[in-house]
């Protein structure tokens, strides 16, 4: 498996602003996603993080308001920008890679919780 | 696209005793993966399980099981010794074979699950 740390856990913001969410693993990965979960809700793909390219956005989702970026394999963040109480949720980043034996698997950081205010 | 459809919002029972929940899916792959993850208060996505299609033999990790029926699309999660710690809200997803090609994963709404003392 994989040790994810997720950046911040919370942060309250105002409108208008931008947040910058960070996500380090302990390992390099194959894979990496950003999800949005609202409140009450399952989990939206967000994008696919690319290293060393553009990251392919889900329909609904620009890279304006959520643009990504992810230098090397261990690292990514997101960014909420111009932000409005609509984008209070929790997002999440999810690694994926070939965890030995052959087995792909999906594993998820601990999640910020964002309220805009 | 895929879709996964989880029935049944909410459901309860009693610590020590079995409960099963529910999913269904649909899809045009014939190789993919189904996941069981839970969520507990503290926002962690926590992998409970996997099955690949390709294998007739459901799948087991301790307390929980699976019931994987490919042909009716339907992938359902028994918990059995049920313990205060199960208390979560549980989320079935699929994803298509092959994580380095760009899969990700569909969730379904979720189940809250309550274990009471």
């Amino acid at each position: 498996s994989a040790v994810i740390s997720q950046k911040p856990s919370r942060d309250i913001c105002q409108r208008g602003t931008s947040l910058t969410i960070q996500c380090q693993v302990d390992s390099q990965v194959t894979m990496m996603f950003w999800y949005r979960q609202q409140p009450g809700q399952s989990l939206t793909l967000i994008a696919t993080a690319n290293q060393g390219s553009e990251a392919t956005y889900e329909s609904g989702f620009v890279i304006d308001k959520f643009p990504i970026s992810r230098p090397n394999l261990t690292f990514s963040t997101l960014t909420v920008s111009n932000m409005s109480p609509e984008d209070s949720s929790i997002y999440l980043c999810s690694v994926g890679n070939t965890w030995g034996g052959g087995e792909e698997k999906l594993f998820f950081g601990s999640g910020t919780q964002l309220s805009v205010l | 696209a895929q879709t996964v459809t989880q029935s049944q919002p909410e459901m309860s029972v009693q610590e020590a005793e079995t409960v099963t929940l529910s999913c269904t899916y649909d899809t045009s792959e014939n190789n993919y993966y189904l996941f069981w993850y839970k969520q507990p208060p503290s926002r962690q996505m926590i992998l409970v399980i996997r099955q690949e299609a390709y294998k007739q033999q459901n799948a087991t990790e301790n307390r929980f099981s699976v019931n994987f029926q490919k042909a009716a699309k339907s992938f359902s999660l028994k918990i059995s010794d049920s313990q205060l710690g199960d208390t979560a809200m549980y989320f079935c997803a699929f994803m298509k074979h092959g994580v380095g090609a760009g899969s990700r994963l569909t969730f379904g709404e979720g189940t809250q699950l309550t274990v009471n003392p």
